[in-house]
């Protein structure tokens, strides 16, 4: 199975500043026949389902602020909030969905300085 | 709009049964690919199954295979999951959700607790 380590577990940002989640797979999960990376990036505020942000790596999904942007390859991803606002606390969790089983990052939590 | 209700939940017993149940609507079910997701209290997400659009192919995760059973029912927009022999360690919340083939999950329902516990 692929491993996926998210890093830090949790982090503080103060508002209006930015922060930065990164998702490291235990193998490529870059599928060279179509150059896609197989990696999702969710928001799941307390009490609610996850919610897709991101798929491809990088692809913002519909009515999904720009405030969030996502990079990366192969192994190593990052997703990025620019400037924090007070409705973006919440668990963010990576997913790679290049095999099954899917697997998930562990989640990193982030909160208001 | 795409809705997804989870139900079937609750408590149950160690080496006991419980049955969850997925509603479908606001989109055509049958071309979708149907999964459960689990999540402990307080820990990360955890793929559990997934099954395809006819409902021939089905994929498990090694922690419930052979103990627990994916279905679909296409007339009724209906997914299943059985859950038999429950450990300890099924207690979650079960979400629903579905996907295009090749692609993440991007409808989640509001989900389901199980508890199992003596």
């Amino acid at each position: 199975d692929i491993v996926m380590t998210q890093s830090p577990d949790s982090l503080a940002v103060s508002l209006g500043e930015r922060a930065t989640i990164n998702c490291r797979s235990s193998q490529s999960i870059l599928y060279r026949s179509n150059s896609k990376n197989y990696l999702a990036w969710y928001q799941q505020k307390p009490g609610q389902p996850p919610k897709l942000l991101i798929d491809w790596a990088s692809g913002r999904e519909f009515g999904v602020s720009d405030r969030f942007s996502a990079s990366g390859s192969g192994t190593d991803f990052t997703l990025t909030i620019s400037s924090l606002q007070a409705e973006d606390v919440a668990v963010y969790h990576c997913l790679q969905y290049y095999n099954t089983p899917w697997t998930f990052g562990q989640g990193t939590k982030v909160e208001i300085k | 709009e795409v809705q997804l209700l989870e139900s079937g939940g609750g408590l149950g017993q160690p080496g006991g049964s419980l049955r969850l149940s997925c509603t479908a609507s606001g989109f055509t079910f049958s071309t979708y690919v149907m999964t459960w997701i689990r999540q402990a209290p307080g820990k990360g997400l955890e793929w559990v199954s997934s099954i395809l659009g006819s409902g021939g192919t089905t994929y498990y995760a090694d922690s419930v295979k052979g103990r627990f059973t994916i279905s679909r029912d296409n007339s009724k927009n209906t997914l299943f999951l059985q859950m038999n022999s429950l450990r300890v360690d099924d207690t979650a919340t079960y979400y629903c959700a579905k996907y295009q083939i090749g692609s993440p999950a991007e409808s989640w329902g509001q989900g389901t607790l199980v508890t199992v516990s003596s």
